[in-house]
């Protein structure tokens, strides 16, 4: 089992629409959490991250983690043509480790 | 602020050649991270330090690949003798310890 779980996509969103971007890690001891954006060609960049349970809003963007179901989400409210990139999920473990998963790759359709 | 610096930006081998990076990370980030990115792939950690200590290098192809960061700021990666897989874009990141890690432009390699 990989340690950070994404599926690689495409995923193809309407402009304006939600776009939910999905990850599993299976640390039980993870503790926290990190969505990054990466364009073609370029570095990933962080947008967001979460520790605890729950719902986490930045502007457009949600992260929502279940740790029980070790489970974290990004959703894109309003979502634009920028938007299209690479989300890649990571997760951290007490030693500052930081493991990324695979990412999707997501596609926002004027 | 500035960034995390590194270079260069691109390089060009044939394979049996070596190879160096250099990473300056942003002033008074205590952890200093070496990512080697395949196309189409998430970053892989190879190595991971906490001011000039090694924390973490399990990933890190020992016969070939080496690093140092010496005085707990800029940092170098080396890889002697490149093969053809080693062909990626390798990342620098830091992080101050509060869990967000801030990524430099990157070093883009191609062994042929």
């Amino acid at each position: 089992q990989k340690e950070v779980e994404q599926n690689s996509g495409p995923l193809s969103v309407p402009e304006g629409a939600i776009a939910s971007l999905n990850c599993t890690y299976s640390d039980r001891g993870s503790q926290s959490f990190f969505w990054y954006r990466q364009y073609s060609g370029k570095s990933p960049e962080l947008i967001m991250f979460i520790y605890s349970n729950g719902d986490k809003e930045d502007g457009r963007f949600t992260a929502q983690l279940n740790k029980a179901s070790q489970y974290v989400s990004l959703l894109i409210r309003d979502s634009q043509p920028s938007d299209s990139a690479t989300y890649l999920c990571a997760v951290k473990n007490g030693n500052e480790k930081l493991t990324f998963g695979t990412g999707t790759r997501l596609t926002i359709i004027p | 602020e500035a960034g995390v610096a590194q270079s260069p930006r691109y390089k060009i081998i044939e394979k049996r050649q070596s190879v160096a990076f250099w990473c300056n990370p942003i002033s008074g980030h205590a952890t200093l991270y070496w990512y080697q990115q395949i196309l189409g792939q998430g970053p892989k950690l190879l190595i991971q330090f906490q001011n000039n200590g090694v924390v973490d290098d399990s990933q890190l192809p020992k016969d070939r690949f080496s690093a140092e960061r010496l005085k707990g700021v800029d940092s170098t990666l080396k890889i002697q003798p490149a093969k053809l897989e080693d062909s990626a874009v390798y990342l620098c990141a830091s992080s101050s310890g509060l869990g967000a890690k801030y990524f430099g432009p990157g070093t883009r390699l191609l062994v042929l």
